[in-house]
């Protein structure tokens, strides 16, 4: 079954400080999206980043970095240098391509990000 | 920033009434979905559209129908709303098909029924 699962509930830490968000995911395809997104405190949601399952190589905009490895299941988003503003709840989801009428995203139970000063 | 904006933004109500919650885009794409947003659960997904008065349901449909007769407008109708359906509602939209575009997502509708 397609799962995505976000261990970490919430992150604290202090700005400067690099931090890493996990995510580890379920597929059965062998073809699949995965993405993350940001929710500001003010509550829209962002697209930050999607990633398709044959290509593995690390991602890098600015501060911010994703790590992709198919052998663990894993797609984990990493902020370097973190700041006040990253503080937002992260959402890891996938999409699977099995699905030829429209694109279903599964979403993880996101974690909460709080950067200190 | 993708076109898409929701209303009303914030309403509550009572349980027994229907309630109708208004998506619409400026973008011409052809998918459009609702999900609702609960603590601990991330986004669920509870219908979507993949054309005009085409439609299907997702996860967590029990509860609610949806509507599309333009391209541009896709409604979200409880039409008796219950206390569990108090929730914080995003649309989304994407502009291609086949499980793996991008979705763009509207600004939220939070709903507190009482």
């Amino acid at each position: 079954a397609q799962k995505v699962t976000q261990a970490q509930t919430e992150i604290s830490v202090v700005e400067k400080e690099d931090v890493t968000l996990d995510c580890v995911y379920e597929t059965r395809d062998t073809t699949y999206y995965l993405f993350w997104y940001k929710q500001p405190p003010s509550g829209e949601l962002v697209f930050l980043i999607r990633r398709n399952s044959f290509d593995e190589q690390n991602e890098i905009s600015g501060r911010y970095s994703w790590n992709f490895q198919k052998s663990t299941s894993s797609f984990n988003f990493t902020i370097t240098a973190s700041q006040v503003v990253d503080s937002a709840v992260y959402f890891c989801a996938l999409s699977e391509d099995r699905y030829s009428s429209a694109s279903k995203i599964i979403f993880g139970s996101g974690t909460r990000l709080s950067i200190r000063p | 920033d993708a076109g898409i904006t929701q209303s009303p933004r914030h309403k509550v109500t009572e349980t027994g009434t229907p309630v109708t919650l208004r998506c619409h885009q400026t973008e011409n794409h052809r998918y459009m979905y609702w999900y609702r947003q609960d603590p601990g659960h991330g986004l669920r997904l509870i219908h979507y559209s993949y054309g005009v008065k085409d439609t299907d349901k997702g996860e967590v449909s029990d509860g609610y129908s949806v509507s599309r007769s333009k391209t541009e407008d896709f409604l979200l109708t409880l039409e008796s709303a219950t206390s569990s359906q108090t929730s914080v509602y995003f649309c989304a939209i994407s502009e291609g098909h086949g499980g793996t575009d991008t979705q763009y997502f509207g600004p939220g509708t939070r709903l507190t029924v009482l």
